[in-house]
């Protein structure tokens, strides 16, 4: 069964203390992954869009990578405005999207 | 930032009523999606559209149904609501970038079913 799964379910951090987010997935054809941020309450947000295994990429301090089973999202020096739900989605062939349940991040000041 | 827009934000009903979350986009994007999640559980997809007058079952079993009309408009309607049916619900669409769809979301709507 295709399938992609985070870990971890959920992270505490000190404020710039870096660490990194997994999402591992098993699909028979990957297209690309995404990953999002969600806040309490709020629809996800689009972060990054990754294409084919070694592409990475960068948005303030987080920086995506894509390897051919899993992605990470690594997270150098957080703010405590950082706290959020990251998901990661993979888009499978022909066109199926199938998200994780995501990592709630939560940096302490 | 995405342009797509949900109402209401919060709805509290009672059960046996019929509702109708709206979602609409001016981005002009094709495809749009409806999604379920429930604290800390993934999204599961309960409905979509490649286009007007296109419209398809997603993975989760709803009693709920779809309408695309406009290209911007995609309203998702209970019949008879039921406790089971409180959740938050998701609408997005996506644009086509090469080979994948980039879905940008609404800022939801959170169904209470009494």
């Amino acid at each position: 069964e295709d399938q992609v799964t985070q870990s971890p379910e959920a992270l505490r951090l000190q404020e710039g203390e870096s660490s990194s987010l997994n999402c591992s997935y098993t699909v028979s054809g990957l297209r690309g992954l995404f990953w999002y941020r969600q806040d309490p309450g709020k629809g996800p947000e689009f972060l990054f869009t990754l294409y084919s295994a070694g592409e990475e990429k960068e948005k303030e301090r987080l920086k995506a990578t894509l390897t051919k089973k899993e992605s990470f999202l690594h997270i150098t020096a957080p703010k405590p405005e950082d706290s959020a739900t990251y998901l990661c989605a993979v888009q499978e062939v022909p066109d199926k999207i199938i998200f994780g349940k995501g990592t709630r991040l939560h940096i302490l000041p | 930032e995405a342009d797509i827009y949900q109402t209401p934000r919060y709805l509290v009903i009672g059960t046996g009523k019929k509702i109708t979350l709206e979602c609409s986009q001016t981005m002009g994007h094709d495809k749009m999606y409806w999604y379920q999640q429930d604290p800390g559980m993934e999204l599961h997809l309960i409905h979509y559209s490649y286009g007007v007058n296109s419209t398809e079952k997603g993975d989760l079993s709803s009693e709920s149904t779809v309408s695309r009309i406009r290209t911007e408009h995609f309203p998702l309607t209970l019949e008879s609501a039921r406790p089971s049916h409180t959740s938050q619900y998701l609408c997005a669409s996506s644009l086509r970038s090469g080979v994948l769809d980039t879905q940008y979301f609404g800022p939801g709507t959170r169904l209470t079913v009494l």
